[in-house]
C-alpha cells in the first residue's frame, strides 16, 4: 500500500500566481480531508470529501481557494491567485468511514512557498 | 468535540517509558480519545484511541481514567525517532469528521 499521494513536495511560486495541489487517496477510502499547517494557526481542516462530493467547506478561507474530487482516486485544491499569506504546509488525509476504523491517514505534504 | 489539554512540551530518556497525559474533563459518553503524532516535517500518524477500556497495539498504549476526563498514552521503550508532536484528540468514532489538532505536547527523547 503506497499510502497516501501527494504533489509536488515542494512549490515556490510568485504572488498572483494560480497553484494547484495534487492528492491520491488510499485505495478503497471514501472520505478525502484537506488541511492546511502554518505556525500560527496550527493545523486546521479546509475541506472534506465523502464518496467525491464535499461536505465541509467551510474551513475553506476564501473564494481564492477551490477543491475537486473528479473520481475516487484523484483530489485536487487551487488557489487563484496565490498570496504570501497563503505559504503554509498543505496536507490530504483520506480514511475509511466505518464506525470503528475511521482512522485518518496523512500524506507527506505539500510545501507551498509564495513570495 | 470536547476540549483537551496537554503539556506543552516532555522530556524523556532514550529507552525509558514516556508518558503523555491529557485532560479532557467535557467529554461526553459517546466521544474517544484518539492519538496522533507528528514527526518533524512529516503528515499526522495515527497511534491509537479509545472510548473507556484500556487499549494497547503495537506503538502504545492507551489508559483512560474511570470517569474518562483524563488519560495518558504511553511509550512503553521511547526511542529517538519517537519524539515528535503528541495530539490528543476528543472526538465521536464514525462521524468521519475532521480532526481538530490543539496544540500538541512536543516530546524530546534524550539519548
Amino acid at each position: 500500500d503506497a499510502g497516501v499521494i501527494q504533489s509536488p513536495r515542494h512549490e515556490v511560486t510568485e504572488m498572483g500566481q494560480e497553484v494547484t495541489l495534487r492528492c491520491k487517496p488510499i485505495s478503497g477510502h471514501d472520505y478525502l480531508f484537506w488541511y492546511r499547517q502554518t505556525m500560527m494557526r496550527g493545523l486546521e481542516l479546509l475541506i472534506y470529501f465523502n464518496n467525491n462530493v464535499p461536505i465541509d467547506d467551510s474551513g475553506m478561507p476564501e473564494d481564492r481557494f477551490s477543491a475537486k474530487m473528479p473520481n475516487a482516486s484523484f483530489s485536487t485544491l487551487k488557489i487563484q491567485p496565490s498570496e504570501p499569506r497563503d505559504s503554509a504546509v498543505y496536507f490530504c488525509a483520506s480514511s475509511w468511514g466505518d464506525r470503528n476504523t475511521d482512522t485518518q491517514y496523512f500524506g507527506p505534504g505539500t510545501r507551498l512557498t509564495v513570495l | 468535540d470536547a476540549k483537551t489539554t496537554q503539556p506543552p512540551s516532555m522530556d524523556c530518556a532514550e529507552g525509558r517509558a514516556a508518558n503523555l497525559p491529557c485532560n479532557h474533563s467535557t467529554i461526553s459518553g459517546n466521544e474517544y480519545v484518539y492519538w496522533y503524532r507528528q514527526i518533524h516535517s512529516q503528515g499526522p500518524q495515527y497511534i491509537i484511541h479509545g472510548l473507556k477500556n484500556n487499549e494497547t497495539n503495537e506503538m502504545a498504549s492507551l489508559i483512560i481514567t474511570e470517569d474518562r476526563k483524563s488519560s495518558t498514552l504511553i511509550l512503553p521503550h521511547a526511542t529517538l525517532r519517537d519524539t515528535a508532536v503528541y495530539y490528543c484528540i476528543v472526538r465521536i468514532s464514525g462521524s468521519a469528521r475532521q480532526l481538530t489538532f490543539g496544540s500538541g505536547t512536543q516530546l524530546t527523547v534524550l539519548p
